[in-house]
């Protein structure tokens, strides 16, 4: 497909599991950025990549966050330790890069138990 | 610093009348404006955006904003609702100048609803 692939879509975690969500962005697009988005809010930025470069992760809640993409391409947000106030919607976006519109997953919803 | 604020947590609507969402926005720089639509259990999905050329933006959709600097607004409308335009609707405003990822701002959502 065309668009930006994320899965899986929907996860549950018992608090304190380590959880690994996955982001295929568009092929071609070297920015790509995660989003947090709880229920019923607008998304909060967590980290962006241009390529393989983490340019920006000021948004991240915790040292349990940590976000990789080794090639440029594929991307994984790992959780460690979960805690409840880490449910919710998990975006993806890839962009081309300056000021370019965002191209969005459709999220992976984590809820921790 | 860059803010939005969307002033109406939830609209409501009958089929086939206008649609007003919306959307304030301040930064230090000549912003690019967004909007962005969210279907449920879907991925976020462009509107439009602006860009400094025309104020008028035409949208997917039939749907348009007017830049107003002078308001520091970017008001989303549609002459006439749909069903299908039930959603969650997202203003986005990020830095002119794109330095940074965390200047990419989303305001907290207003739902629409239509009524048959």
């Amino acid at each position: 497909g065309a668009g930006v692939s994320q899965s899986p879509r929907y996860k549950v975690a018992k608090r304190g599991q380590d959880v690994a969500l996955r982001c295929d962005p568009i092929s071609g697009h070297v920015s790509l950025f995660w989003y947090q988005q709880a229920l019923g809010q607008g998304p909060e930025f967590l980290t962006y990549f241009q390529n393989e470069a983490q340019l920006d992760k000021s948004g991240l809640p915790s040292d349990r966050f940590f976000a990789e993409r080794p090639e440029g391409s594929v991307s994984t947000l790992k959780i460690q330790r979960t805690q409840q106030e880490d449910s919710a919607v998990y975006l993806c976006a890839s962009s081309l890069p300056v000021n370019s519109p965002l191209h969005f997953g459709n999220g992976t919803r984590l809820t921790v138990t | 610093a860059q803010s939005v604020t969307q002033l109406d947590s939830h609209v409501s609507v009958s089929e086939g009348t206008p649609v007003l969402l919306r959307c304030n926005y301040s930064s230090s720089y000549s912003p690019s404006l967004f909007w962005y639509v969210q279907h449920p259990n879907k991925g976020l999905q462009l509107l439009l955006k602006y860009t400094s050329a025309a104020t008028l933006v035409k949208g997917i959709n039939g749907f348009e904003a007017e830049f107003k600097k002078s308001e520091t607004s970017f008001h989303l409308t549609k002459p006439s609702a749909h069903m299908s335009d039930a959603a969650e609707y997202f203003c986005v405003v990020s830095d002119g100048v794109y330095s940074s990822a965390s200047k990419i701002i989303f305001g907290s959502g207003t739902r629409l609803s239509i009524r048959p």
